[in-house]
């Protein structure tokens, strides 16, 4: 079965530096789907960004970007210029090509020092 | 474009009570996820849904939980009768056969007392 892990429960960073938060999952398959949600206090799931894993570049998307190691089951995103606004939960996940379902893991709650 | 609507936000019952909750999936979305999330457990897949037939339930914790999707555009997750370890956020989420992404609605936080 597949399962992602996040080994990091929490993390801090300072306003304006770099951040990188670690995910590792495992799977035996070669189509599947990676995502980053963000879930700030408000509660709302927020999707930051996603990458497919046939594609070798590493999705960016602003401040974020990630870096994908598909034969080390990795994929940690990695968070630039950090704001206050970053201040949140963020869970890693994965989709099998071919379902509906999304496996999400126990996420890291990213604090913010200003 | 209107995102996933949940109703309600908050809702407060008695232990015993009936409690239904409401989702509105984006329009043209065939695919809707309930999920709840709690401090101990996580995000859990609840059911979900395919062009409004329920395709996997095997998380619904028990009999008292039901969920039903009588068109494209409304979804209800009923729980009768609610306990106190029902209380938690539940999210509706909703995605279309040509995205792989999954969108979420703001949640209900329910508390039952």
């Amino acid at each position: 079965a597949q399962t992602v892990t996040q080994s990091q429960p929490e993390m801090s960073v300072q306003e304006a530096e770099t951040v990188t938060l670690s995910c590792t999952y495992d799977t035996s398959e070669s189509d599947y789907y990676l995502f980053w949600y963000k879930q700030p206090p408000s509660r709302q799931m927020i999707l930051v960004i996603r990458q497919e894993a046939y594609k070798q570049q590493n999705a960016t998307e602003n401040r974020f970007s990630v870096n994908f190691q598909k034969a080390a089951k990795s994929f940690s995103l990695k968070i630039s210029d950090s704001q206050l606004g970053d201040a949140a939960m963020y869970f890693c996940a994965y989709k099998q090509g071919r379902d509906d379902k999304i496996i999400f893991g126990k996420g890291t709650r990213l604090h913010i020092l200003p | 474009d209107a995102g996933v609507i949940q109703s309600p936000r908050h809702e407060v019952t008695e232990m015993g009570q009936e409690v239904t909750l409401r989702c509105k999936p984006i329009s043209g979305h065939n695919s809707l996820f309930w999920y709840r999330q709690t401090m101990m457990r996580g995000l859990e897949l609840l059911i979900y849904f395919n062009n409004n037939v329920p395709i996997d339930d095997s998380g619904m914790p028990e009999d008292r939980f039901s969920a039903k999707m009588p068109n494209a555009s409304f979804s209800t997750l009923k729980i009768q009768p609610s306990e106190p370890r029902d209380s938690a956020v539940y999210f509706c989420a909703s995605t279309s056969p040509y995205q792989e992404t999954q969108y979420f609605g703001p949640g209900t936080r329910l508390l039952v007392l």
